[in-house]
Formats: structure tokens, sequence, C-alpha cells
């Protein structure tokens, strides 16, 4: 079974200041990773995925996360941040084999940005 | 956006009533899955389907049944509502029929259900 972690329940950060919100992951197998961003009062979007090659993934807004296989890590980066980031953000994980496609999440990290 | 409709979007509903939610779906996905969301919590999945009757369990499914008659429509039953119950729920569809893998979920817009 997987399990992820996200170590901070909230970030409060400045408009403009950068952030980093931190995920690791526990897996026997071979894992993708996600970050979903949810807006209030709405559904959850994908923000960015890996599945294989480059470690460094990128989204279309500025964020950024990298994977660390021997730290089990998948931490979201932003360099400079804006009000309309305000939300929260969940990390996710999948077996990379089987069909099941199931998703296990972290229990999400609040991030808010301050003017 | 994914087409992922869930109704209703808000109830409010007695201690040991029976409560249906539905997912609709319009993009011919073969995979759908109910999760509910606490605080605290994240996201924990409830049941999902592979296909049309072809569903399984997952991690919180004690009090919930699922039905999928049909490719679009995915629904959650909770036989006998009980306060713990009081989530929000979200459906999520995942990789297309047309043989397309992909590994991510999209999701629905939520349903919020209170349990008195």
């Amino acid at each position: 079974a997987q399990s992820v972690t996200q170590l901070d329940s909230q970030v409060p950060v400045f408009e403009e200041a950068p952030v980093e919100l931190r995920c690791n992951y526990s897996s026997s197998v071979s894992v993708y990773l996600f970050w979903y961003v949810q807006y209030p009062n709405q559904g959850l979007q994908l923000l960015l995925k890996y599945l294989s090659g480059s470690t460094l993934v990128e989204s279309i807004n500025g964020f950024e996360a990298e994977f660390n296989k021997s730290q089990t890590s998948f931490h979201l980066r932003k360099p400079s941040v804006h009000i309309s980031d305000t939300a929260e953000y969940f990390c996710a994980v999948s077996k990379a084999s089987g069909s099941a496609r199931q998703l296990t999440f972290g229990s999400g990290t609040q991030l808010t940005v301050l003017p | 956006d994914a087409g992922i409709t869930q109704s209703p979007r808000h109830k409010v509903t007695e201690t040991g009533t029976p409560v249906t939610l539905r997912c609709h779906q319009t993009e011919n996905h073969r995979y759908m899955y109910w999760y509910r969301q606490d605080p605290g919590h994240g996201l924990r999945l409830i049941h999902y389907s592979y296909g049309v009757k072809d569903t399984d369990k997952g991690e919180v499914s004690d009090g919930y049944s699922v039905s999928r008659s049909k490719t679009e429509d995915f629904l959650l039953t909770l036989e006998s509502a009980t306060s713990s119950q009081t989530s929000v729920y979200f459906c999520a569809i995942s990789e297309s029929a047309a043989g397309l893998i992909s590994y991510e979920q999209y999701f629905g817009p939520g349903t919020r259900l209170t349990v008195t």
C-alpha cells in the first residue's frame, strides 16, 4: 500500500515570495506522483504530474515539482506567488503498474498568500 | 474541463434514511471513483468502477454501496445514513475508453452531504 505525508497543513506566505509545499510518500513499488489544487467550493484540478522521464516537472502557471526517488519526495515550489495561488494543495500517489489507477492522497496543505 | 456533473450539490438528510448521490460523465471514461473529503484526511477512496457492472472497494467502503449500469453514470448509496457520513463527496473519472491511457483523474464539483 502507498501513503502520502504532507508535512505542513498551513503555509502562509507574502505575495511575490517563494514557496515550497512538502510531500513525502511511501511505497514498495514504483509510483506515479501528482499535485492537485482545490480552490474554495470547487473540485480538485490537476496541477502537474510525474510519470517518468525528467524528474523536474512544471505547470503552466509557474509551479514546479521535483521527483526525488532517494528521499521519496515530490515537493512543490513556486519562485514568486500571487494572491490567486491561495488554495489547498494535495499531493497524491498511484502505483505505476496494474489497472486500478487508484490514487492515495495526502491530507492537504492550505497555501494562503498575504498581500 | 472534463464533463462531470454531480447531483445533488447539497443535501441535508436525517440519520437512518437512505441517500443516493449521482455522478454523470460525458467523456466516455472507463474508470469512475467516489471519494469523501474530510478536514485533516484529504480525500479517501470509497469505491471505484472499472467498467459497467464492475466495481471494487476502496479504503473507506463500510456503509456505502455503488452501482454502475451505464458507462456514464456511477451511483453512490448510503443505505442508512449516519452522522459520521457527513462529508463532501467527490466523483472522479480517468482513462478514456478510446484506449488512450491517462493516469490522472478528473474531478466533479462535489456534493456536500449533512446527516443530522
